[in-house]
């Protein structure tokens, strides 16, 4: 089955820095990966979402990049805001040709900033 | 947008009892569901796949008998603890695949989740 790990598990910035987190998968077959932020309490939501024939993908102040070689995706937050303080989870999806959409997730980045 | 309402949100119950949780899609059809399991400040752990008219797809080392899931209608799957112990207390959150024609990758549309706690 396909594994995702994910860096760093916590991450502090100040307001208007940049984030960065990161995400490693093992299934080459894997071909989509979504980014979701989870409020504490709260559901997941998908903030944004990448197809494994595209390198990279922006909206806003979220970019999202994909090196299938490596087989590792980040997730990119700049001019980070107060609001912006949750758990974010990236996930993978592998693509077994079935109709399952079973998504594996990493265990999370804790993400806080600092006003 | 597509809103999925799960109830009920928070619940405490007594060892040895069930309790059932609901997951409905509200404003589309979805013949596919998903119960993860959440530990505090942990991963989203995919306990069963829910597939409407048939049979759940357990993961390895969920008890189908203790997790009974049942997706009766297009719009509503459950999700029941049987003969909970304390060590169940968790955050339980579903999902539910929203299919759309042309799309390869639906989305998946996520629950609030119910805290149970087993005294």
């Amino acid at each position: 089955g396909e594994n995702v790990e994910q860096h760093p598990s916590t991450l502090s910035v100040q307001e208007g820095d940049s984030a960065v987190i990161k995400c490693t998968y093992s299934d080459s077959a894997s071909n989509y990966f979504p980014w979701y932020k989870q409020e504490l309490g709260k559901r997941p939501q998908l903030i944004i979402d990448i197809r494994s024939n595209v390198g990279e993908k922006k909206d806003q102040r979220i970019a999202v990049t994909l090196n299938k070689t490596a087989k590792h995706f980040s997730l990119h937050i700049t001019e980070t805001q107060p609001e912006d303080s949750a758990v974010y989870f990236c996930a993978a999806r592998l693509n077994s040709g079935g109709s399952n959409y079973k998504l594996t997730f990493g265990k999370g980045t804790l993400l806080t900033v600092n006003p | 947008g597509a809103v999925v309402s799960q109830h009920p949100s928070r619940v405490i119950c007594k060892s040895g009892t069930s309790v059932k949780i609901e997951c409905r899609s509200l404003d589309f059809q979805a013949t596919t569901m998903f119960w993860y399991r959440q530990f505090p400040k942990k991963s989203l752990m995919l306990m069963a796949t829910s597939n409407e008219g048939s049979k759940a797809t357990y993961e390895q080392g969920v008890e189908k008998d203790k997790f009974l899931i049942n997706h009766a209608s297009l719009t509503l799957s459950t999700l029941t603890v049987t003969s909970a112990h304390p060590e169940d207390s968790s955050f339980y959150i579903c999902s539910a695949r929203r299919d759309l024609p042309g799309r390869s990758t639906p989305p998946l549309h996520f629950g609030n989740g119910t805290r149970l706690t087993v005294t």
